[in-house]
């Protein structure tokens, strides 16, 4: 069965550095999330992208995040200059169409910033 | 702006005994509703969702929701629980756009006692 996946599961950093998580959605999926889950709180939403662009982005996409979609298979989020408060497990999901409302979801990348 | 407010961060039920993790939501217009769980080291898997068809919605596991707009609740049950049912379990809304972006509840633990 298909399955979203997600790599590194796990990514230690440095504050102040870059990281890159990368996600490779489902084959003729067309919708592409990205969620964060903080240590002991809610699943958040991050950013949506349809089509090339981003169609929906929380409070908290705000412009150390970014995210691509390099090469028609690959979905990334980058975090240009990360602080500790980015510490969380990071999950992406992709989603069929507009008529498919399910969202599958990958194991995540848990990210600790030291 | 959508909510979700899941009651009961632990439930603790006895292997056999019912299970009731319960789900409110707020939403200007009639939203989706989903049931996701996660089992340790892994992403969220769909149970079950709710998309404005029968208001009694069956899922994977013998896990089932009602929908009940005039208590805009959506409870998750299962008549008898098994020891494999201990896991995490979310709930969560989206709208009816076609961005589908997923907001979470706070999640429920749920043990599974022999």
């Amino acid at each position: 069965e298909p399955e979203v996946t997600q790599t590194p599961s796990h990514q230690v950093t440095q504050m102040g550095q870059e990281v890159i998580l990368r996600c490779v959605p489902i084959s003729n999926h067309l919708y592409f999330y990205w969620y964060r889950q903080i240590l002991g709180q809610k699943v958040e939403f991050l950013v949506s992208f349809y089509n090339n662009e981003i169609s929906e982005k929380s409070e908290i996409f705000d412009d150390q995040f970014s995210v691509e979609r390099p090469d028609g298979s690959n979905f990334t989020l980058k975090i240009r200059s990360t602080k500790l408060e980015d510490s969380a497990m990071y999950f992406c999901a992709s989603r069929p169409g507009a008529r498919n409302n399910e969202q599958f979801f990958g194991p995540g990348t848990r990210l600790t910033v030291l | 702006a959508q909510s979700v407010t899941q009651l009961g961060s632990h439930v603790s039920v006895s292997e056999g005994a019912l299970v009731l993790l319960r789900c409110n939501y707020s939403s200007s217009v009639p939203p989706y509703l989903f049931w996701y769980v996660q089992y340790p080291n892994q992403g969220l898997q769909l149970l079950l969702k709710y998309t404005s068809a029968a208001t009694l919605v069956k899922g994977i596991n013998g896990f089932e929701a009602e929908f009940k707009k005039s208590e805009t609740s959506f409870h998750l049950t299962k008549p008898s629980a098994h020891m494999s049912d201990a896991a995490e379990y979310f709930c969560a809304v989206s709208d009816r756009n076609a961005g589908n972006m997923l907001t979470f509840g706070g999640g429920t633990r749920l043990m599974v006692k022999p």
